[in-house]
């Protein structure tokens, strides 16, 4: 069983350019989290998935960022005209639910982000 | 909201000590659950361990225990024996019955000397 992959796992881009990273999670999880963390900060919480429904999206996401998981397996993450704020680490989290009431997300490895 | 706090930048302990980071939160709901995590140097998070709110027994795995005090909103992570590989970030984290989002704690700079 392999775990949560994300690609690329670093971008250097120039500011105003269009950024996408791609996400993979554990095989049969319903349930896909994005996530950002900055140096030295905990992560904070984007948007998730279960299968292709968009359920939550946090404040932090703005019109320039979106999300989208077509058919319920793998997840983009698409950021349009990029900030130097944007430098990020952007993690991915996939989570199955057993029937039980704890919903354990399982982290990839993160994709760097660099806005130059 | 909710919200958590860790009030530990950093610490340092020698190999094979007991260790001991805390964290606390602030909700008004009932149900709920709470995670530790691991985050090596460029490695990817890991969980260390999770606790129901409803469950009164603390959880333990291995060489990780937590000490939940509900009442206080008080989930510290105690860490037995610790080992070189326990050197790491970790991050407190919560999460309500009725929502999937993580709300993080700023994390914990665990150092383990030899």
């Amino acid at each position: 069983d392999t775990g949560v992959s994300q690609n690329p796992r670093h971008k250097i881009t120039k500011r105003g350019q269009n950024v996408t990273f791609r996400c993979d999670p554990i095989s049969e999880h319903n349930r896909l989290y994005w996530y950002r963390q900055t140096l030295g900060q905990g992560p904070e919480f984007l948007t998730y998935f279960q299968n292709e429904a968009q359920l939550e999206k946090s404040r932090l996401l703005s019109d320039r960022f979106s999300a989208e998981r077509p058919k319920g397996s793998f997840s983009t993450l698409e950021i349009q005209r990029t900030e130097q704020g944007d430098s990020a680490m952007y993690l991915c989290a996939s989570s199955f639910r057993r029937g039980g009431p704890t919903d354990t997300q399982y982290f990839g490895p993160g994709t760097r982000l660099t806005v130059l | 909201a909710q919200t958590v706090t860790q009030s530990q930048p950093e610490m340092s302990v020698q190999e094979a000590e007991t260790v001991t980071l805390s964290c606390t939160y602030d909700t008004s709901e009932s149900n709920y659950y709470l995670f530790w995590y691991k985050q090596p140097p460029s490695r990817q998070m890991i969980l260390v361990i999770r606790q129901e709110a409803y469950k009164q027994q603390n959880a333990t795995e291995n060489r990780f225990s937590v000490n939940f005090q509900k009442a206080a909103k008080s989930f510290s992570l105690k860490i037995s024996d610790s080992q070189l590989g326990d050197t790491a970030m970790y991050f407190c984290a919560f999460r309500m019955d009725s929502n999937y989002q993580l709300i993080w704690g700023a994390g914990t700079k665990l150092i383990i000397k030899p």
